[in-house]
């Protein structure tokens, strides 16, 4: 699987978009790029993947760059619930694969009231 | 709720005695993992099981560290001869199958003194 390189820690002013870049230069092209968070003294949750179209859930939008070298997890209207440790993650999503996710330092967002 | 449930929450033991750790995945989800974490790091891969049988158990760290999951279902972290360097969260997480989104626990702090 690929390597992630993310900014250590951000911070982000409520009510306002948080973006969350991270660089994944070597990404093959069955790889997927994962993000999860992890909030203070729980367990990772998933938020959103994608290959290479852009995506959107109720969480967040993920904007991947046309070469796949790079992508932003983009939380529209930040809320202090999502000061987190946010993770990305690359992987080869087939059913063959084992599904183990090798989770990096990842970046710690910080929203201030 | 129906998440993954890990118990005990927390745990502390002696150096040198024997632990168990134990975790009930969501029902009807065939894949289960394994992770440690440490203090400022990100989750850990030990071990996956498909099924009853650990399908990929390359990150388990040496033999003191072993996993069962008789029955497809629970699944039980087992440790011997703890050492200090063992204290860490262990996180379990499962999905409904290999490769598909994995929902995990809150994780059982083991403190070995």
């Amino acid at each position: 699987d690929a390597k992630t390189t993310q900014p250590t820690s951000m911070d982000c002013a409520e009510g306002r978009a948080a973006n969350l870049p991270c660089n994944h230069s070597t990404i093959s092209g069955n790889e997927y790029v994962y993000w999860y968070r992890q909030i203070h003294s729980q367990g990772p949750q998933y938020i959103i993947h994608g290959l290479k179209n852009n995506e959107t859930n109720e969480m967040a939008s993920l904007i991947i760059t046309e070469d796949r070298k790079s992508s932003t997890l983009i939380l529209p209207h930040a809320t202090l619930r999502d000061t987190a440790v946010y993770y990305c993650i690359v992987r080869v999503a087939l059913s063959s694969n084992t599904g183990k996710l090798i989770f990096g330092q990842g970046t710690t967002l910080q929203v201030k009231p | 709720g129906a998440g993954v449930s890990q118990t005990p929450s927390n745990k502390v033991t002696e150096k040198g005695k024997y632990v168990e750790l134990r975790c009930d995945p969501i029902s009807g989800h065939t894949a289960l993992y394994w992770y440690r974490q440490s203090l400022g790091q990100g989750p850990e891969f030990l071990i996956y099981f498909q099924g009853t049988g650990a399908a990929d158990d390359s990150g388990l760290p040496n033999d003191r560290f072993f996993a069962v999951r008789p029955e497809g279902s629970v699944s039980t972290l087992k440790i011997q001869r703890t050492e200090r360097g063992d204290s860490a969260v262990y996180l379990c997480a499962s999905s409904l199958k290999q490769g598909a989104e994995a929902f995990f626990g809150q994780g059982t702090r083991l403190t070995v003194v």
